[in-house]
């Protein structure tokens, strides 16, 4: 089956660096979806990506979904405290429509 | 705002017990679904049901079953719980035809 590679596993960042992680699939993507979970809660969803060479901004975050179909990059400018928690990629793997996740990025912000 | 609702935050329970972990969404969405989360494995699928009285497999069914006799409510079920089934259990659900999921906050489950 398709297998997501996100990365890097973990990021301990000072307030105000940006942040970048990627996911990167064995097969092609028609959508690509990222999540932020706060510690003790559930994933909510920050982004939705639907068209290959997409770059979609929601405040500081910005994701974009690779020209090859088989990769996103999701960044966070001026990182702020709030920003800690577990990002996940995700993307539908079969026609029903089901997610795969991938391992998720834990981002830990020093002030 | 759709909201799902895990009624159980935190479980302790023994080994062998049997467990419910319930799911009610309030937005008649058709699609729900069951994930484990281990640290470093992400978001494994263990259930879904794609409509009320419907299930499928996910990746991980092992040792779980489920149930939805109302398309509000997804039960997750463990018959004889064991210690490998400890961790933070996330339900979910969506409109048939999205791709985007809504989470509940999450059962945290510790077998001893």
């Amino acid at each position: 089956g398709q297998q997501l590679n996100q990365s890097p596993q973990s990021m301990f960042i000072q307030e105000g660096e940006d942040v970048s992680m990627n996911c990167t699939s064995s097969s092609i993507f028609n959508t690509w979806l990222w999540y932020k979970q706060d510690p003790g809660e559930g994933p909510v969803l920050l982004i939705a990506l639907y068209k290959a060479g997409e770059l979609t901004s929601n405040g500081r975050l910005t994701a974009q979904f690779g020209i090859t179909r088989k990769d996103s990059f999701l960044n966070i400018s001026a990182s702020i405290p709030s920003d800690v928690g577990i990002y996940f990629c995700a993307g539908p793997t079969d026609s029903w429509g089901k997610l795969q996740f991938g391992a998720g990025t834990q981002v830990v912000v020093t002030p | 705002d759709v909201k799902v609702t895990q009624s159980s935050r935190y479980l302790v329970k023994r080994t062998g017990e049997k467990v419910f972990l319930e799911c009610v969404q309030d937005m008649d969405h058709e699609n729900m679904f069951w994930y484990r989360q281990d640290p470093g494995l992400g978001l494994r699928l263990i259930y879904f049901s794609y409509d009320v009285k419907m299930k499928e497999k996910g990746d991980i069914p092992e040792g779980y079953s489920v149930s939805r006799e109302k398309k509000e409510r997804f039960s997750l079920i463990l018959e004889s719980a064991s210690t490998n089934q400890t961790s933070m259990y996330l339900c979910a659900s969506r409109i048939s035809g999205a791709n985007v999921l809504t989470f509940g906050a999450g059962s945290r489950l510790t077998v001893l």
